[in-house]
């Protein structure tokens, strides 16, 4: 069970090019987020999907876009790098939690660092 | 979503046992809360939920009063390997809500 998977790893762009970042889950979860994470700073949603087929803002939207291509993926895109951007960025889903008590917990990928020179 | 507030950082020491506090006036009644624990250079990893009183599993223990407005994450005789940065979450425990994380709890262990 791969659980949620995040490409590439790392990544280094230049000021002004784009790129997407990939995520997929294997756990058939309804919602999926994208964080971004910046050193020493708690983690904040750029954007977050409910279900296939829609997506929200989170708390930092801007600069990013996101596509929730099935049920399995949500991609998010950067369409004009920044150095501001320059982060690591962690994928999630959330679903029923594997233990016996009811509730939903997230599961992370293991993050990409990017670096916007 | 009720905003929590938890200290920035603790210290500790091997052995000890640690509680983290956080606190949350404005829980709603469906509201859960739920911890997560974060090491360097990877994701955050659920802990422990709950809604009321006590619960405990093999990591940790969640203790919530009966006015629900904050919880204590106990974590029994911590090592090295505990140090890490704690979450404090509360909301709906939906599958499909929003997922938002504060700043959380810095926790050092020193040996």
């Amino acid at each position: 069970n791969a659980g949620v998977t995040q490409t590439p790893k790392f990544q280094v762009l230049k000021t002004g090019q784009s790129m997407t970042l990939q995520c997929a889950q294997d756990m058939n979860h309804n919602s999926m987020y994208w964080y971004r994470q910046d050193p020493g700073m708690g983690l904040r949603l750029i954007y977050y999907s409910a279900s296939e087929g829609t997506t929200d803002k989170g708390e930092v939207p801007n600069g990013y876009n996101v596509s929730r291509l099935n049920k399995r993926e949500f991609s998010l895109r950067l369409e004009s790098a920044a150095p501001s951007q320059t982060s690591v960025y962690f994928c999630a889903s959330k679903g029923l939690t594997w233990d016996r008590v009811v509730g939903t917990e997230a599961f992370f990928g293991q993050g990409t660092r990017l670096t916007v020179v | 979503l009720a905003k929590t507030t938890q200290p920035i950082s603790m210290d500790s020491y091997e052995g000890q046992e640690v509680n983290i506090t956080c606190s949350h006036n404005n829980i709603a009644t469906n509201d859960y809360i739920t911890w997560y624990q974060q090491f360097p250079s990877q994701g955050p990893r659920f802990i422990i939920q709950g809604y009321k009183t006590k619960v405990t599993n093999e990591v940790a223990s969640l203790f919530i009063p009966a006015d629900r407005k904050s919880s204590t994450l106990s974590l029994p005789r911590v090592s090295l390997s505990d140090t890490a940065v704690y979450y404090c979450l509360v909301g709906l425990i939906s599958d499909t809500d929003k997922l938002i994380f504060g700043t959380g709890t810095r926790l050092q262990v020193f040996p």
